[in-house]
Formats: C-alpha cells, sequence, structure tokens
C-alpha cells in the first residue's frame, strides 16, 4: 500500500518568513496530493490540493509542487502569520482507491510574531 | 448540512469497557473512513466503507475493534474490550464520488483509564 513520508516534524520561523513541507509517496499510481491543517483541538481542514497531471498550484500564500517523477510534494508557505501555526498534514491517494487518504506523519509549524 | 457530526466528544472509561464511537457523515456523501489519531502515530487509517460496505479494514489494529455501517446515515466504530492504549481521538470523514475532499468531524477524544 501507499506511504507517506513528510519532513520536517516541526518547523518554527519567524513572522514573515516562508515555510516549506516536504513530502514524499510510495505508490507512483497515487494522483490526488491534497494538504490539511489541524490547529490545535480542531479537525483537519483541506487548504490546498494538487492532481498528477498538474505540476504547480497556488491559492494566495500557499503553494504546492509535484515532481511524479522523483515521487515528492512540497507546501511552500509565503508572508508567515502567526495564524499560520498549526500542524499540517500531506496526503496521497489514487481515484481506484476510493479517495481513501494515507497522510503523512504531520509538521508542526510555529510562527512566531 | 452540518458537516460530518460525532458523537460523543469525549468519552472516559475504564479499562476492559465496552466504548462505541458515533458517526453521521455528510448526506449524500458515499465514503466513509474512521481514522485514529495519536502523537505517536499520526494520523491512521482504521476502516474504509464505500456505499456502506467496508471496504479496507487492514487498519484496524486487532478484534477488539469492529465498525459497522448500516445505512448511509450512521456509523459506528467499537472498541470491546477497551485497553488505555486506545486513547486517542478518533475521527470520522466522508466524502462523495463527485468531489475528492475529505470532510472531518470534530472528533471524539477517548480516555481509557
Amino acid at each position: 500500500g501507499e506511504n507517506v513520508e513528510q519532513h520536517p516534524s516541526t518547523l518554527s520561523v519567524q513572522e514573515g518568513d516562508s515555510a516549506v513541507i516536504k513530502c514524499t509517496y510510495s505508490d507512483s499510481a497515487s494522483n490526488y496530493f491534497p494538504w490539511y491543517k489541524q490547529e490545535l483541538g480542531k479537525r483537519p481542514q483541506l487548504i490546498i490540493d494538487i492532481r498528477s497531471n498538474v505540476g504547480e498550484k497556488k491559492d494566495q500564500r500557499i503553494a504546492v509542487t509535484l515532481n511524479k517523477t522523483a515521487k515528492h510534494f512540497s507546501l511552500h508557505i509565503t508572508e508567515t502569520q502567526p495564524e499560520d501555526s498549526a500542524v499540517y498534514f500531506c496526503a496521497a491517494t489514487t481515484n481506484n482507491a476510493g479517495n481513501m487518504l494515507t497522510f503523512g506523519g504531520g509538521t508542526r509549524l510555529m510562527v512566531k510574531p | 448540512d452540518a458537516g460530518v457530526i460525532q458523537s460523543p466528544r469525549h468519552e472516559v472509561t475504564e479499562m476492559g469497557q465496552e466504548v462505541t464511537l458515533r458517526c453521521k457523515p455528510i448526506s449524500g456523501h458515499n465514503s466513509l473512513f474512521w481514522y485514529r489519531q495519536t502523537m505517536m502515530r499520526g494520523l491512521e487509517l482504521l476502516i474504509y466503507f464505500n456505499n456502506n460496505v467496508p471496504i479496507d479494514d487492514s487498519g484496524m489494529p486487532e478484534d477488539r475493534f469492529s465498525a459497522k455501517m448500516p445505512n448511509a446515515s450512521f456509523s459506528t466504530l467499537k472498541i470491546q474490550p477497551s485497553e488505555p492504549r486506545d486513547s486517542a481521538v478518533y475521527f470520522c470523514a466522508s466524502t462523495s464520488r463527485w468531489n475528492t475532499e475529505a470532510f472531518f468531524g470534530q472528533g471524539t477524544r477517548l480516555t481509557v483509564v
């Protein structure tokens, strides 16, 4: 089955700096890669996703990149703000898996004011 | 729609007792997932239902865990007998056949003492 590795496990940045979180996956058939943000005590919520027919996607201050050959994808947050502090999870799945997401281990992002 | 609804939000039980967690997916969604979240193991997929049928239960830790989905609007996860190592936050999530985004419930925080 799919295995997703996520790095780093913790990341501390100064407000205004950029943050990058990286994930690798094992199943070359995976074709959908969402990113979820989980604030303390809350549920995970989708913030951005990318499909395998696209190399990059942006939404305001966040962007995701995908390298299918290397089987890795990354989340980029620019101009970080304190409210970006949360745990971020990457995930991977295939359409054939019925959206059965395999999650990475999570990255705790701390943005210092 | 009120989103995915889980109950109870918190459960404290003694070792050896039976615990039942409940989930109501978003109306019209045809896939339902149970996840367990711990600090040590992150978000683990326990079981996945599609059209009320269990498709993949390879993540269920052992026979003490069982899950059912008697109809499209209700699912249960049961632990019998419960053990302290089952303490975790249990999330239910659902997706529709037209949208790959997984919507999570608020979670049930289970503490087994």
